[in-house]
């Protein structure tokens, strides 16, 4: 199966600091990748959808100017959490979408990174 | 908004028994996308369903899509403690995915 990796896998940081997160495609092209973020005990909620070589979209509520997306390259989409609060401690994780076929219907696939603990002093 | 509903939200079992997570929606699927996580990982995918009344097994785990593609259920049997974990539905549209609120399934030794 298709490989995403993400860096750092956790990171402590203080109130007030820019942290970066990045996802990487390992072994496939994703001009398309997601960010989602994740509660204890909650599911996934998708914060943006990263597009390669065009501005992020986010989701209704998510703060474009707080959650800086880039995505420079096909295998790689960084998530820069800007002056970070203890509200913003959570689980981040990012999926690189693959278009696939199966039985002559298009499928849409994620593969997922193993996620980013961040946690804000 | 939860557009895609499971049930149950929680789930405690011994180990052997058998059980039935469900996934539902009011509306279409195109195809649906089942998932588990476990604690501190991203999801993994376990299988995609993509026709109507189409029925997936995997090991011990068996998927449905229901007739109309407005439901799915993941089924186990004998479950093991290395079942532990959540469990997502998942449905896609413009390339996101959407997902249920999960199943936190835990099977005891």
């Amino acid at each position: 199966g298709a490989v995403v990796s993400q860096h750092p896998s956790w990171v402590i940081c203080k109130s007030g600091t820019s942290v970066k997160i990045e996802c990487r495609s390992l072994d496939f092209q994703a001009t398309t990748m997601f960010w989602y973020r994740q509660f204890p005990k909650q599911s996934l909620m998708l914060m943006a959808t990263s597009n390669e070589g065009s501005k992020a979209t986010y989701e209704q509520g998510v703060e474009k100017d707080k959650f800086l997306i880039n995505h420079a390259s096909l295998t790689l989409s960084t998530l820069t959490v800007t002056s970070a609060h203890p509200e913003d401690s959570s689980f981040y994780i990012c999926s690189a979408h693959y278009r696939g076929e199966m039985r002559g219907i298009g499928t849409d696939t994620q593969y997922f990174g193993p996620g980013t603990r961040l946690t804000v002093l | 908004t939860q557009l895609l509903e499971q049930s149950p939200q929680f789930l405690s079992i011994q180990e052997g028994e058998n059980l039935t997570v469900y996934c539902n929606s009011s509306s279409v699927f195109s195809s649906l996308q089942w998932y588990r996580q476990e604690p501190g990982e991203g999801p993994v995918l376990l299988v995609t369903v993509v026709t109507g009344g189409e029925v997936k097994k995997l090991k011990r785990l068996t998927f449905q899509f229901g007739d109309a593609r407005k439901d799915s259920s993941l089924h186990i049997t004998a479950a093991q403690p290395g079942d532990t974990g959540l469990y997502l539905c998942a449905k896609e549209g413009a390339q996101k995915l959407v997902f249920g609120q999960g199943t936190r399934l835990t099977i005891n030794p």
